[in-house]
């Protein structure tokens, strides 16, 4: 099976632009969820969606979205971008009936 | 309080040692655990899983769980140069939201 895929790979923005992100699962899983990886922070849960759902939410502010589409691909979207959004956002699937998560390559987004 | 931590490291071990990598959480409602190895400029991949209490084995890897001290470990066996890379322990406490930990840097010298 081909694993979770990510694009694109590297994005250099600027303050105040908009952003979005693209994931495709593993084919068949059914949950997506997205992380936030800096050197400060670590890794940090965005969000899960599940079946074109929001499930869960991590702590961050509404400038970060997202959905899913009924083939299970995902979008994030960043709005009004800040410096701190500079970050490697990574999309991770699940099948859905465990959760046990698999990741993708990640997209490295440098906001200028 | 981190809900999860881990010893930043650097763990140094020589090549074919054990390497033992610890990690704790605060949620006593946390179901699953994991492991995942990360080399520098790439994404985290899965190493192993654990959800009950004891030990489990996997190649050379092996994930120790107990739930009452709140503790999860993770032993290299015969490491490798190859097995040089950052170490994060994920738990999840309730639905599909892993809570990482800050890693363990690994260095395995020849």
């Amino acid at each position: 099976k081909a694993g979770v895929t990510q694009t694109p790979r590297y994005l250099i923005k600027t303050r105040g632009q908009q952003v979005t992100l693209s994931c495709s699962p593993i084919s068949g899983h059914r949950s997506v969820s997205w992380y936030q990886q800096t050197p400060g922070q670590g890794l940090q849960f965005l969000f899960e969606y599940f079946s074109e759902t929001q499930r869960n939410k991590g702590n961050f502010p509404g400038r970060f979205s997202g959905r899913q589409f009924s083939n299970s691909r995902s979008e994030m979207n960043v709005s009004t971008l800040e410096l701190g959004d500079s970050a490697l956002y990574l999309c991770a699937s699940s099948d859905g009936g465990t959760d046990t998560q698999y990741f993708g390559p990640g997209t490295r987004l440098t906001v200028l | 309080q981190k809900e999860v931590e881990q010893n930043s490291g650097p763990l140094s071990v020589p090549e074919g040692a054990i390497a033992s990598l610890n990690c704790t959480y605060s949620d006593r409602g946390s179901q699953s655990f994991f492991w995942y190895r990360q080399y520098s400029g790439k994404s985290p991949e899965l190493i192993m899983f654990i959800y009950s209490n004891g030990d489990k084995e996997d190649g050379r890897f092996t994930a120790q769980l107990n739930k009452a001290s709140q503790y999860v470990s993770l032993l290299i066996r015969d490491s490798q140069p190859s097995d040089s890379a950052t170490y994060l322990c994920a738990v999840n406490a309730a639905g599909n939201k892993l809570t990482f930990g800050g890693g363990t840097r690994v260095l395995v010298k020849p």
